[in-house]
This record gives structure tokens, C-alpha cells and sequence, in this order.
């Protein structure tokens, strides 16, 4: 168990660029979430995969938000056209849906500040 | 409009006594819940977590009880250990949804030595 790999861990970039996240879960989990974490607050759902299919995407993901898990293994969260308002924690989970009470396991995040 | 709160950002312990960290939530809705643990600089991990159709779950130092009747729950942890000392989140789900687990804003807990 090698744990939730997130990639970059910090990410600086000026508003109205795009940014890409990655993460790869736990090789058995077939079940991927994204949340973000903004300070002082605890992470809010963004968005799950199983497989490689989007089961379910919060009213938080604007359009200028979009995740792909393609082949069913790591994920990747695209922003366009940040906005300073995207500086947050972006965090990325994963479980075994066969196992309903599987808990979430988090990887360390992905720290994006928007200048 | 917060449907897991917790009311205490932060608590202080000394080393051996019992920690008790609560957490209060709105929807009746919600079945499952759950605590994680949060470290500087890392992501929060999974600690305890108990079922609507239980009282009482216990792990170790941790217990976690729910009291549905005043939608309330709260994590002991005892003896207190400066290992504790971390952010503690309340998170909740319902419908089996292991995903949209919804958060409190956390707690964080301090243990002296």
C-alpha cells in the first residue's frame, strides 16, 4: 500500500492561467474523489469517479472545473481561467466501493495559489 | 447552512487525561459517520467511524458515541497522548454514499506534555 499519490504538492500561478492536478489512488481502489479545502474550513466534495466513470459532481465544480479518470486508475483536475478565489487544498481520495464501509483514504494534497 | 459543525475550533489536554471532541449535525438524513485526523502539511486519515444503527464504536484509546435523539456525537480519546495533537474532523454521509462525505470545520486538538 503505497498510499494516495497527489502531484504537484504546490502550485503557483497567475489568475486567467490553467492548471492541471493529477493523482494516482491506491491500486486496488476502484473508487477516486476530489475535495477541495480552503482555511479554516474542512474539505468540501468536488467530484467521484468509480472506475472511470464521473458518478457525481458537486454544484462547487463550475464549468471552468473538469476531471477525467480515463482509463479507471489516476485522475487528473483541470481549472481554466483561474480565479484567486481556486486558491485552496485539493485533495484527492480513494476507496473500494465493494466494501461499504471502506473508508476514504487521502492523499497529502495539492496546495494551488492564485496570484 | 453547516450540517456538521463543530462548535470548538480548538482544545487543550494534558498528556493522560481524556480528550472529548464534539461534533453536531442537522440532517436526519445522514447514517454514517465518521472522524479523521489531520497533521500539518499531510491529508486527513481515516480514525473511527460509527453506523446510525449503533450507540457505540470503540477502537483502542477511541471511542466514538452518537446520540441520534440530539443529533450529536463525540470522540474520546483516552488516555490523551502529544501524538493527538492534530485537527479533528467530523464528517457525515448518508444513502451509503461513501463519497460526498459532508465535514465539519475541524477541531484542533493540543496535548501537553
Amino acid at each position: 500500500d503505497t498510499g494516495v499519490s497527489q502531484d504537484p504538492r504546490h502550485k503557483i500561478t497567475k489568475r486567467g492561467q490553467n492548471v492541471t492536478f493529477r493523482c494516482d489512488p491506491i491500486s486496488e481502489h476502484n473508487r477516486l474523489y476530489w475535495y477541495r479545502q480552503t482555511l479554516g474550513q474542512g474539505p468540501e466534495f468536488l467530484t467521484y469517479f468509480q472506475n472511470e466513470a464521473q458518478l457525481e459532481k458537486s454544484r462547487l465544480l463550475s464549468d471552468r472545473f473538469s476531471a477525467e479518470r480515463p482509463k479507471g486508475s489516476f485522475s487528473t483536475l483541470e481549472i481554466q481561467r483561474t480565479e484567486q478565489g481556486d486558491s485552496a487544498m485539493y485533495l484527492c481520495a480513494s476507496s473500494f466501493s465493494r466494501d461499504p464501509t471502506s473508508p476514504l483514504h487521502f492523499g497529502n494534497g495539492t496546495r494551488l495559489t492564485v496570484t | 447552512d453547516q450540517q456538521v459543525k463543530q462548535n470548538s475550533p480548538s482544545l487543550s489536554v494534558q498528556e493522560g487525561r481524556i480528550s472529548i471532541l464534539n461534533c453536531d449535525y442537522t440532517n436526519s438524513m445522514f447514517d454514517y459517520f465518521l472522524w479523521y485526523k489531520k497533521y500539518p502539511a499531510e491529508g486527513p486519515t481515516f480514525l473511527i467511524s460509527i453506523s446510525s444503527i449503533k450507540d457505540k464504536n470503540e477502537d483502542g484509546r477511541f471511542t466514538v458515541f452518537l446520540n441520534k435523539s440530539a443529533k450529536h456525537l463525540s470522540l474520546h480519546i483516552v488516555p490523551s497522548q502529544p501524538g493527538d495533537s492534530a485537527v479533528y474532523f467530523c464528517a457525515a454521509n448518508y444513502g451509503g454514499s461513501q463519497g460526498n462525505l459532508i465535514f465539519g470545520k475541524g477541531t484542533k486538538l493540543s496535548v501537553k506534555p
